[in-house]
């Protein structure tokens, strides 16, 4: 079955440095979404990828949707506390699935 | 709009209890599912509905039913209760599934089983 893959694990900075995290999906994706999740909370919608090759940003933020449309990354310029929590990717497969499959997540920390 | 929410909050149960996750949504979103979260496994799916009254499983369904019955309302039932579905559940919903939209997140249900 499909499977999203993502790295590092973990990830800690110091405020002000920048922090990247990848995401790999073993399938041809139709489109995919990154997600963030503070600690103790719920996972929140911060964006979709749909074209090949595709890049938004959303302030420091800047994702990157790989011209096979197989990886993705998500990078944030000059970390901030506020920017603290795990960051998931999600991938739903170009064959036409329903489903939404989510990699494991990068736990980003950031040292004041 | 309250969004989703889920009920309750937190459960304990013991070993071979059966209860009800209940997940509501005012959206009038077609799609909703299930999803499980572990530490260092991210968001596992356990089931899913396209629209009321259609269902269908995902990554981890054993050891859990659902029903759609309303557009609304798509509770989630664990049959009896072990301690590896200790977890924080989570329910989703979105508008639609042509391509994959937005998926709404409820504030987790934390599970722990005896």
């Amino acid at each position: 079955g499909q499977q999203v893959m993502q790295i590092p694990q973990y990830q800690h900075v110091q405020e002000g440095e920048d922090f990247t995290t990848y995401c790999n999906s073993s399938t041809t994706l139709s489109n995919i979404q990154w997600y963030k999740q503070r600690p103790g909370g719920h996972p929140v919608f911060l964006i979709q990828l749909v074209k090949s090759g595709e890049v938004k940003k959303q302030k420091r933020l800047t994702f990157q949707f790989g011209e096979a449309k197989k990886n993705s990354s998500l990078h944030i310029t000059a970390t901030q506390t506020t920017d603290v929590g795990t960051y998931f990717c999600a991938g739903q497969d170009q064959g036409g699935s329903e489903k939404l499959v989510f990699g494991k997540g990068t736990k980003l920390t950031v040292n004041p | 709009n309250a969004g989703v929410t889920q009920t309750p909050k937190f459960q304990v149960l013991k070993t071979g209890q059966s209860m009800t996750l209940q997940c509501a949504q005012d959206m009038n979103h077609e799609y909703m599912s299930w999803y499980r979260q572990d530490p260092g496994m991210g968001l596992r799916l356990i089931h899913y509905s396209v629209g009321a009254g259609i269902t269908d499983q995902g990554e981890v369904p054993n050891g859990y039913n659902v029903s759609r019955s309303t557009t609304e309302d798509f509770p989630l039932r664990l049959l009896s209760a072990a301690p590896s579905q200790t977890s924080v559940y989570f329910c989703a919903s979105s508008r639609g599934q042509l391509i994959t939209d937005t998926q709404y997140f409820g504030p987790g249900t934390r599970l722990t089983v005896l």
